[in-house]
Order: C-alpha cells, then sequence, then structure tokens
C-alpha cells in the first residue's frame, strides 16, 4: 500500500531559527513529490514540486530536498516568520495515473 | 484571476440530514477534484470531475456523491449524514485534460467547514 508518513507531527520553534520537516514515502512507481502550506482555515497552496531527477528546489525561504533512492524528502525552512505557522503537507503522485497520496502533515508554530 | 471559490464556508447540519456544496474553480479550469480533510486521516480524495463527466472516485461511500456542470462548477452532495462527516471539505481545480492528474498543478479553494451535530 502507497504511504506518505510525515514527522513531527508537530513542532514549535522561535522566531528567526530554521527548521527541518520530514516526508517518507513508499509510492511507486514515482511521478513527483510537492509541498504544500495550509494556513488555519484556508486551503493549501503549492510550496514546491520535484521530479525523480530532482533532488533540491527552492522557493524563497523554503527549500525542498528529494532522495528517489531512499524515498525521503525533506522541506527546510530558513529564517523562521511568524507568518510560517501552519500545517506543511507532503503529497506523492504515482507515475502510472492519477492517484495523489497525502501525508498527514507537520502542524508548524513559529512563536515570537 | 479570481482562485478557488466554495460556497457555503460554514455549514452546521444535524445527522440524517443532507447537504450540498459548492465550488466555483478557476477560469479555464475544466478538472474539479474534492477533497475531505479531518485531524486523524489527513487530506483524502473523494472525486474528480472534468468535462461534466466523473474521471475519478476515491474510497468513500455512495452518501457522497457529486456532479459539474457546462460551466465547469461543481457541486458535492453528502446524504444521510453521519456525525464522522464532519470535516472541512476542499476542493481543488486544475488544468488538467489528460489522463494523469499528478502532473498539473491542483489550486484549492478555502474550504467548506462542515459540522455534523
Amino acid at each position: 500500500k502507497n504511504q506518505v508518513e510525515q514527522s513531527p507531527q508537530s513542532l514549535i520553534i522561535l522566531e528567526g531559527k530554521n527548521c527541518t520537516l520530514q516526508c517518507n514515502y513508499t509510492v511507486s512507481p514515482f511521478s513527483n513529490l510537492r509541498w504544500y502550506k495550509q494556513d488555519t482555515g484556508r486551503g493549501p497552496v503549492s510550496l514546491t514540486i520535484m521530479t525523480f531527477s530532482e533532488n533540491t528546489k527552492s522557493n524563497g525561504r523554503y527549500t525542498a530536498t528529494l532522495d528517489a533512492d531512499t524515498k525521503q524528502s525533506s522541506l527546510h525552512i530558513t529564517a523562521s516568520q511568524l507568518s510560517d505557522s501552519a500545517s506543511y503537507i507532503c503529497v506523492v503522485s504515482e507515475a502510472s495515473g492519477y492517484a495523489l497520496n497525502f501525508g498527514k502533515g507537520t502542524s508548524l508554530l513559529v512563536t515570537p | 484571476k479570481a482562485g478557488v471559490t466554495q460556497t457555503p464556508r460554514y455549514l452546521i447540519k444535524t445527522r440524517g440530514q443532507q447537504v450540498t456544496l459548492s465550488c466555483s474553480p478557476i477560469s479555464g479550469h475544466r478538472s474539479v477534484s474534492w477533497y475531505q480533510q479531518t485531524p486523524g486521516q489527513g487530506l483524502q480524495f473523494l472525486f474528480e470531475y472534468f468535462s461534466e463527466t466523473q474521471r475519478n472516485k476515491g474510497n468513500f461511500p455512495g452518501r457522497f456523491s457529486g456532479r459539474q456542470f457546462s460551466n465547469s462548477r461543481s457541486e458535492m452532495n453528502v446524504s444521510t449524514l453521519e456525525l464522522g462527516d464532519s470535516a472541512l471539505y476542499l476542493c481543488a481545480s486544475s488544468l488538467r485534460s489528460g489522463t494523469s492528474l499528478s502532473s498539473y498543478e491542483q489550486y484549492f479553494g478555502p474550504g467548506t467547514r462542515l459540522t455534523v451535530t
């Protein structure tokens, strides 16, 4: 069964600090991996998308990495801001067709 | 360009009732997908419509149904509501026209928060 596991489940950091969120998956065959940010009361917004051949992708202070061999991805947030407080969801797509496999998300709280 | 809109934003229903949620996709997007999001299960795929036809369906009971109109607007219906149906229902639209959704960016609406009492 294709699965996407995210860790930690929740995280609290001080404003200005860096943090790294993890995503491990068993999805096969693999098509791409996306990281979404979901603010409270809002729908998810795409941060990055990576295919098999890409091992890093940046979007401002967000940098995603992908190791397709070990089936692991991470999302690194640099110099965190209060507005980074949100849920971060990892989504892995199957190459065979439609299916999107969602992680349950990491809830990040950035405190002053 | 306006984003995906969903109405209503909040809804309270009692067990046994039925509910209809509405989604208007981004102009030009013909694919609309629906998701259920709960704290315990995360995001789960309900179904996808393209050009008024249901293309894919998730593992949900038949109480969950949907349809899409010629202007790409979509509605989702849940009949005989149960307490466990309380969730955030998200709609996403994309430019997808082929068979593989995974290649296309999905744009999510703000969701409809359904509470069943």
